[in-house]
């Protein structure tokens, strides 16, 4: 139980493009889902909360105009980072929970810009 | 600045070898603390999670400790396996926030 999924796993597109990516819990409902980045050997730095229904709450130093967080539904979150560019190439990871029980992450979308 | 630490970074050791990984936070906040597994590439794969109220979690070959006086805790991975290279992450908990802090990360290989 417990099965978080994120799609797409992989993205290789244009500086300029807004990239949109899902993450889904598929047994569970989802009230909190957060969302990370994680550069190449380091560590998973928090960019957001987001509790259903309401909007996300952003960590200090993340534009909340360029990574736009939507969580419209207790399975679904979408993370769209709008007008891409090289620098958010990164990997970026989903976890969800229910209430205050431990978070189950995603496999994580690996985001490249060229 | 760095809220958890993790040492050794790195680690490389043949088949076999028992196994001491180390996370230590400055945090007071942190209230518990959970360990990680992330392959290249992948996402997360939860290991053990050390309630506020307990010292210890105990998963097959996995052990876990937490001294929340010191700051610690300890992953101890027995009878090392090339299956277990990977990356292991620590994270704490903070006391009325949702947050997860995660630590630095170390990078196990385990070779036949």
């Amino acid at each position: 139980g417990a099965v978080v999924s994120q799609h797409p796993s992989r993205v290789i597109c244009k500086s300029g493009t807004s990239v949109k990516i899902e993450c889904r819990s598929l047994d569970f409902q989802a009230t909190t889902m957060f969302w990370y980045r994680q550069f190449p050997k380091q560590s998973l730095m928090l960019m957001a909360t987001s509790n259903e229904g309401s909007k996300a709450t952003y960590e200090q130093g993340v534009e909340k105009d360029k990574f736009l967080i939507n969580h419209a539904s207790l399975t679904l979150s979408t993370l769209t980072v709008t007008s891409a560019h090289p620098e958010d190439s990164s990997f970026y990871i989903c976890s969800a929970r229910t209430g205050h029980q431990p978070q189950h992450f995603g496999d994580g979308t690996r985001l490249s810009i060229l | 600045k760095q809220e958890v630490t993790q040492i050794p970074a790195a680690l490389s050791v043949p088949e076999g070898e028992n196994l001491v990984l180390n996370c230590s936070f400055t945090d007071s906040a942190i209230y518990n603390l959970q360990w990680f597994r992330q392959d290249p590439g992948k996402g997360l794969t939860s290991l053990l999670l050390i309630q506020s109220s307990q010292r210890e979690q105990t998963s097959g070959r996995l052990n876990a400790s937490l001294d929340k006086s010191s700051g610690r805790s300890t992953l101890y991975i027995a009878a090392s396996q090339p299956g277990d290279s990977a990356t292991y992450l620590c994270a704490g908990g903070r006391y009325n926030t949702d947050k997860l802090i995660f630590g630095t990360g170390t990078r196990l290989q385990v070779f036949p």
